[in-house]
C-alpha cells in the first residue's frame, strides 16, 4: 500500500520569504500522480499544483513550484514571494495512475505566514 | 455550476441519533468520496464509489454506510452516532482518469 509521510507538523515563514515544504512517498508502482492541496482556514480544499510521474520536468504554477525527485520518491512544495493568503494547511497526496481509485493523503502541514 | 455541494455545513447530534449527510456534485464526475478530517490525522477515506449504484470502502468504514442511487449525488449516513465520529466530513468527486478530485466546503459533526 502507499503512504505519503509529510514530516514537519508546522512552520512558518515571512511575508515575502520563499518556503519549502517536504513529502516523501512510498509506492512500488512507476506510473502515479502527485497532489498538492492547500486547506486555508476556511476550510475548503484546494489544489495547488499537480505532477504527472512519467514527466521529467517539474510542475509550476505562478509562485508555487515543485522538486519531483522520483528516484527518491520526494515531492516537495516550493512557495516564492509568500503572502499572507497562503498560510493554511498543506497536503501532500498520491495517486495511483491504475487500479486504485483513491488518493491518498499526508497528515498534513501548517502553514503560517507572518507580516 | 456549483461544483460539489454538502448538506448540512454544521450538525450536533447526541450519542445513539442517526442522520444522512448528502452530497451533491453537477460536474458528471463517475467517482464520489467520504472523507473525515480529524487534527493530525489529515484526510482518511471512508467509502468511496466508481460509479452509480456501487460502492466500496475505504480506510475508516466502521460505524458509516453510504448510497449512490443518483449519479449526481452521494450520501453517507451514520445510523448510531457516537463521539469518536465527532469530525469534519468532506465529500469529493473526480471524472475518470483524471485523479485530481474536487472537494466540498466540509461538513462539522459532533457528537456529544
Amino acid at each position: 500500500a502507499q503512504t505519503v509521510t509529510q514530516s514537519q507538523p508546522e512552520m512558518s515563514v515571512q511575508e515575502a520569504e520563499t518556503v519549502t515544504l517536504s513529502c516523501t512517498y512510498d509506492t512500488s508502482e512507476s506510473n502515479y500522480y502527485l497532489f498538492w492541496y492547500k486547506q486555508p482556514p476556511s476550510r475548503q480544499m484546494i489544489l495547488v499544483i499537480r505532477q504527472e510521474a512519467y514527466k521529467q520536468q517539474n510542475a509550476t504554477e505562478n509562485r508555487f513550484s515543485v522538486n519531483f525527485q522520483k528516484a527518491a520518491k520526494s515531492f516537495s512544495l516550493k512557495i516564492s514571494d509568500s503572502q499572507l493568503g497562503d498560510t493554511a494547511m498543506y497536503f501532500c497526496a498520491f495517486h495511483s495512475q491504475g487500479g486504485s481509485e483513491k488518493l491518498v493523503f499526508g497528515k498534513g502541514m501548517k502553514l503560517t505566514v507572518n507580516p | 455550476n456549483a461544483g460539489v455541494t454538502q448538506t448540512p455545513k454544521f450538525r450536533v447530534l447526541k450519542t445513539g441519533q442517526s442522520m444522512t449527510l448528502l452530497c451533491a456534485q453537477d460536474m458528471n464526475h463517475e467517482y464520489m468520496y467520504w472523507y473525515r478530517q480529524d487534527p493530525g490525522m489529515g484526510l482518511r477515506l471512508i467509502h468511496y464509489s466508481v460509479g452509480e449504484g456501487t460502492t466500496a470502502k475505504g480506510e475508516v468504514p466502521d460505524g458509516y454506510n453510504v448510497s449512490r442511487l443518483k449519479k449526481q449525488n452521494f450520501l453517507l449516513g451514520l445510523e448510531s452516532a457516537a463521539p469518536s465520529q465527532t469530525s469534519v466530513y468532506f465529500c469529493a468527486s473526480t471524472s475518470r482518469g483524471n485523479y485530481e478530485q474536487y472537494f466540498g466546503p466540509g461538513t462539522r459533526l459532533t457528537v456529544t
